[in-house]
């Protein structure tokens, strides 16, 4: 039962052109939700989040969209850069439990 | 600015072995979560404590795991009589938050890998 899903495994995309990874959950009890980076051999890291009483969430180059009737995030990173080849997780909450996806892996191509 | 730390980062174990690793969060926060990610997946939810108190633990962790965190602040997870199908990357998480919200990111340490032999 993956309430979290992350359909795309990986994506490539041009150096100073736009990211877009997306995320789709199923359990509308799910009030908050995350996006996390993972290099090779590192823990997550926290990239960005969104509460749902928003619908959009800004930080530098990155952005998270959420559409609740859609029950639907996206992250986008413009312009993208060759650092940020990593694997992306969306995370949603709304409990105690957070839960992810199984991960985008982003590839930036110089 | 000291992050959650992890240690040993790697673990080699024979069957049947127990192991322990050690989780020391970050300072401030009261809220500690111990994670486990397999190759292709996302963490998967272990256990989660709120100060020293652990108050869930999923239905992955059999009767070989145990997780503690004494006066609310580091954290140990012990795997006994482990199997090879424990091996997997086992990850720490801090955070806080005020009562009952849940609305703060969770801060990850780069993990202990056990591989299982």
């Amino acid at each position: 039962d993956q309430q979290v899903k992350q359909n795309s495994p990986s994506l490539s995309v041009q150096e100073g052109r736009i990211s877009i990874l997306n995320c789709d959950y199923t359990n509308s009890m799910f009030d908050y939700f995350l996006w996390y980076k993972k290099y090779p051999a590192e823990g997550p890291t926290f990239l960005i989040s969104i509460s749902s009483i928003k619908d959009k969430n800004e930080d530098g180059r990155f952005t998270v969209f959420l559409n609740k009737s859609a029950k639907h995030l996206s992250l986008h990173i413009v312009p993208s850069q060759p650092g940020d080849s990593a694997v992306y997780f969306c995370a949603a909450t709304g409990t105690y439990k957070y839960i992810f996806g199984t991960g985008t892996r982003l590839k930036v191509l110089a | 600015d000291t992050g959650v730390s992890q240690n040993p980062r790697h673990k080699i174990t024979k069957r049947g072995q127990n192991v322990t690793f050690r989780c020391d969060p970050i300072s401030e926060h009261n809220r500690l979560y111990w994670y486990r990610q397999t190759l292709g997946q996302g963490p998967e939810f272990l256990t989660y404590f709120q100060n020293e108190a652990q108050l869930e633990k999923s239905r992955l962790l059999s009767d070989r795991f145990s997780a503690e965190r004494p006066k609310g602040s580091f954290s140990t997870l012990e795997i006994q009589r482990t199997e090879q199908g424990d091996s997997a990357m086992y990850l720490c998480a801090s955070s806080f938050a005020r009562g009952g919200e849940f609305n703060s990111p969770l801060h990850f340490g780069n993990g202990t890998r056990l591989t299982v032999t």
